[in-house]
């Protein structure tokens, strides 16, 4: 079955440190790929997406996702995080072609001030 | 222009009772999505209507839980009767299309089962 991987569960930072969040998925085809983040008290929405083209994505608040397709891998990276990037972050995949999106367990982000 | 609505925020109930969730989502979105999420872990997708037509249920415990999506806009989403392995978080989501589009979620509606 697809399966999509989110290596850590928990991640804590200072400020200004450097972000790495992995992401793994099992498919061999081709494959759209998300990032959704939701910050406390808010909705889902969605971070960044890669569909085809370069394979660095850019998306809002200064993250960046690049999509590795010999390692299977859609890690998330923000060179420089704050306080409010606080929040949980989903990675999700869906077959090209089909319709259902298949989510990651999440990894929680905390950021010390 | 306004989110996708959901309601009520938050239900507790005692277990094989009954529930029901309401979705409303973004005016001209035809894909409608409602998803179920366990504490620590991602979204499940439950069922998804294009329109006012099941494309997806394969994942929905249909023995218990239900969904329509009457005229392709508003969906209500319900358990019966409920068990505690319910207790989770029920998303609401619309997009545009389907394949591969940008998924709008609502607040989700917090469902404790006693």
């Amino acid at each position: 079955a697809q399966s999509v991987s989110q290596h850590n569960h928990h991640v804590i930072l200072s400020e200004a440190a450097s972000l790495e969040l992995g992401c793994n998925y099992s498919y061999g085809g081709t494959v759209n790929l998300f990032w959704y983040v939701q910050y406390p008290g808010q909705h889902l929405q969605l971070l960044l997406k890669y569909f085809s083209g370069d394979p660095l994505v850019k998306g809002i608040k200064g993250f960046e996702a690049e999509f590795i397709k010999s390692k299977f891998s859609f890690n998330l990276r923000k060179p420089s995080v704050q306080w409010s990037d606080t929040a949980e972050y989903f990675c999700a995949v869906t077959p090209r072609g089909n319709y259902q999106l298949i989510w990651g367990a999440g990894t929680k982000l905390i950021i010390k001030p | 222009e306004a989110g996708v609505a959901q309601s009520p925020r938050y239900k507790i109930i005692e277990k094989r009772q009954s529930v029901a969730f309401w979705c409303n989502p973004i005016s001209g979105h035809a894909t409608l999505y409602w998803y179920q999420q366990i504490l620590g872990q991602g979204p499940k997708l439950l069922i998804q209507f294009q329109n006012n037509g099941v494309v997806d249920d394969s994942q929905l415990p249909k023995d218990r839980f239900s969904a329509e999506r009457l005229k392709g806009v508003d969906s209500t989403l319900k358990i019966q009767p409920a068990k505690l392995e319910d207790s989770a978080v029920y998303l609401c989501a619309s997009s545009l299309a389907g394949v591969g589009e940008t998924q709008y979620f609502g607040p989700g509606t917090r469902l404790l089962v006693l």
